[in-house]
């Protein structure tokens, strides 16, 4: 099975913060690879899939990059409705569709 | 409304059987392949298992491979995880999702709110 790793595992801002979070794949994935925010208590949300593509109805200010191995999720100014954990996850191929383990995005 | 309902969660002793159910509405629920994920208390989010639109094909985690079995019924729109041998480590809140499309390639786009299953004696 292919396995995600996501940097941090947390990390604390300021609301109008630009935050990145990476995903590593342990094999080359192309740009199967999908984002999921997830708040407590409640389901998670996709925000973006095929690596780059923003779900319909999330903000601009959350963006995708990266092919391969190697993604960013990147928020361009963070908002107090953006603390939550956020969540990789590769569509590569056939499942399992593992995950990345997290990251929590706490207010500072 | 496009929705996803999730019902058949509980307290199961090790062992035992349980069998979760997720009911779609809203949408056209035979065109889309679908997924169970599950989150144990305090964990991350782990694939348990998938299937595609008629149902032909299914996948699972290595971790229930031969304990769980996901089927679907079209004609009711719903989605099945039977569950077998419980073991306190399939304690978590199950989700039940859909996938984007049928190829099992774009993401899980809806989510159910999740049935609890609890394993203890």
């Amino acid at each position: 099975d292919i396995q995600m790793t996501q940097s941090p595992s947390s990390l604390s801002a300021s609301v109008g913060d630009r935050v990145s979070i990476t995903c590593r794949a342990s094999q080359s994935i192309s740009t199967y690879l999908n984002w999921y925010q997830q708040k407590p208590g409640k389901a998670p949300k996709l925000l973006i899939y095929a690596a780059s593509s923003l779900e319909s109805g999330v903000p601009s200010r959350f963006s995708g990059s990266g092919s391969g191995t190697d993604f960013t999720l990147t928020i361009s100014s963070l908002q107090p409705e953006d603390f939550a954990t956020y969540y990789c996850q590769q569509s590569y191929r056939t499942p399992p569709l593992t995950f990345g383990g997290g990251t929590k995005v706490e207010i500072k | 409304e496009v929705q996803l309902v999730e019902s058949g969660g509980g307290l199961v002793q090790p062992g035992g059987s349980l069998r979760l159910s997720c009911a779609g509405s809203g949408f056209t629920f035979s065109s889309y392949a679908m997924h169970w994920v599950r989150q144990a208390p305090g964990k991350g989010l782990e694939y348990v298992s998938g299937i595609t639109v008629n149902g032909g094909i299914t996948y699972y985690a290595d971790s229930v491979k031969g304990r769980f079995t996901i089927s679907r019924d079209n004609s009711k729109n719903t989605v099945y995880l039977q569950m077998g041998g419980l073991k306190t480590e399939d304690m978590a809140v199950y989700y039940c999702a859909r996938d984007s499309g049928t190829a099992m390639l774009g993401g899980s786009d809806v989510w159910g709110k999740g049935t609890t299953v609890t394993v203890s004696s």
